[in-house]
Parts: C-alpha cells; structure tokens; sequence
C-alpha cells in the first residue's frame, strides 16, 4: 500500500529558532495536506496542496508540494511554544476520504 | 471551520464493561464519518467509516462486533467499545467532512481517551 515517510520523527528545539520537517511517499498524490494535533486533542488542518511545486504559506508555516508529486515539506518561522505537537502530513485516499494515507508524524517540542 | 464534537474527552472503565463514545458534526451534515484509534506517538489507524442509515465498513483486522458503530442521524456517529479490556485502552478519534475531504482535508474530533482497568 501507499506509505508516507515523515523525517524526522521528533525535533527538540529552541524558541525562535525555524523548523523544517518533510515528508516522502512511494506513489504520487494528487493534494498534500499538513495537520498539526496538540496533545489530546484531534488534528487540524494546517495547508493543502494541490499543484506540484505549489509553495503556499499560512502565518509563520510555509509548505511546499514537491515537483515529482512524491515529496513535500513543511517550514515553520520563528517558532513558539505554542507550535508544539505532531505534525502529520497526508494523502488523500482516491475514493475514501477518511482512508487518507498519514504519516507517521514528527513530534515538535519548543523549549521557551 | 466546520466543527466535529466529540464526547467524552476522557473515559476510565472497569474491564468488562461497555463504553459509547459520541461524534458529532455540529454546522453540517455527514453521511460518512470516520472511526480511528491512535496509540502514543503513533499516526491514526482507521477502524471504520460509518455510514448514515446503513451499515458501518470495517477495515481489515477489526472486529465489528467488539467495536459497534451507529449512525443514526446525519449530525451523529457512535462508537461502542463493547467488553472492554486493557489492550483496548488508547486515543480515538472521529472525524467528518462537509464537502471535498480530499480536497479541503477532514475536521477531527477532539478524541477520546479510553483507559480501561
């Protein structure tokens, strides 16, 4: 089956500092989307992406849909303790939304 | 944002005992919403899409009759953890979609936390 293959899995870092994290896949997707779950909580959309190569920002997140469709990554600018939590990129499923192909996430930790 | 409700946050049971957990799409209606389960620092592991007024569709390894799934209204999904023991303790999570899932992604649930003794 499909599989997304996020790196790395956990980041440790310091409060202001950028963040880059990606994610890579076996097969092409179609849209690309990034969610960030907090602690005990569900996750929540942060960007799709729907053209290879598309660059798209939200605030301080930039994320990026790779040329060859197989590949994307996600940037976050001057980071706060407040973006901490996994980050799962996804792909979506061609019939089933919620049989979206997740990665495996990588953990964010902001030390203030 | 659509908003996707789900109660309880938190659950502690004693083993052998059933626990429903509730998912409900609170400003749009959902035909299909979504049942996973999600172990620590692990991605979300579909169970099973429940289906408006019909029957809910498994994946694979899962067993229907330990996990009931009722979706009786298009506003709200219901999972039933029934004879719960240990091994079921863990994170799960309901989602749903108003419009193209795979286009403006899905809205989650806040999760429920099942620990069971």
């Amino acid at each position: 089956g499909q599989q997304l293959n996020q790196s790395p899995q956990s980041m440790f870092i310091q409060e202001g500092e950028d963040v880059s994290m990606n994610c890579t896949s076996s097969s092409i997707f179609n849209t690309w989307l990034w969610y960030k779950q907090e602690p005990g909580e569900g996750p929540v959309l942060l960007i799709a992406l729907y053209k290879a190569g598309e660059l798209t920002s939200n605030g301080r997140l930039t994320a990026q849909f790779g040329i060859t469709r197989k590949d994307s990554f996600l940037n976050i600018s001057a980071s706060i303790p407040s973006d901490v939590g996994i980050y799962f990129c996804a792909g979506p499923h061609p019939t089933n939304a919620g049989k979206s192909t997740f990665g495996d996430g990588t953990t964010l930790t902001v030390k203030p | 944002g659509a908003v996707v409700s789900q109660h309880p946050s938190r659950v502690i049971c004693k083993s052998g005992t059933s626990v429903k957990i509730e998912c409900r799409s609170l400003d749009f209606q959902a035909t299909t919403m979504f049942w996973y389960r999600q172990f620590p620092k692990k991605s979300l592991m579909l169970m099973a899409t429940s289906n408006e007024g019909s029957k809910a569709t498994y994946e694979q390894g899962v067993e229907k009759d330990k996990f009931l799934i009722n979706h009786a209204s298009l506003t709200l999904s219901t999972l039933t953890v029934t004879s719960a023991h240990p091994e079921d303790s863990s994170f799960y999570i309901c989602s749903a979609a108003p419009g193209d899932a795979n286009h403006e992604g899905l809205f989650f649930g806040s999760g429920t936390q099942l620990s069971v003794l």
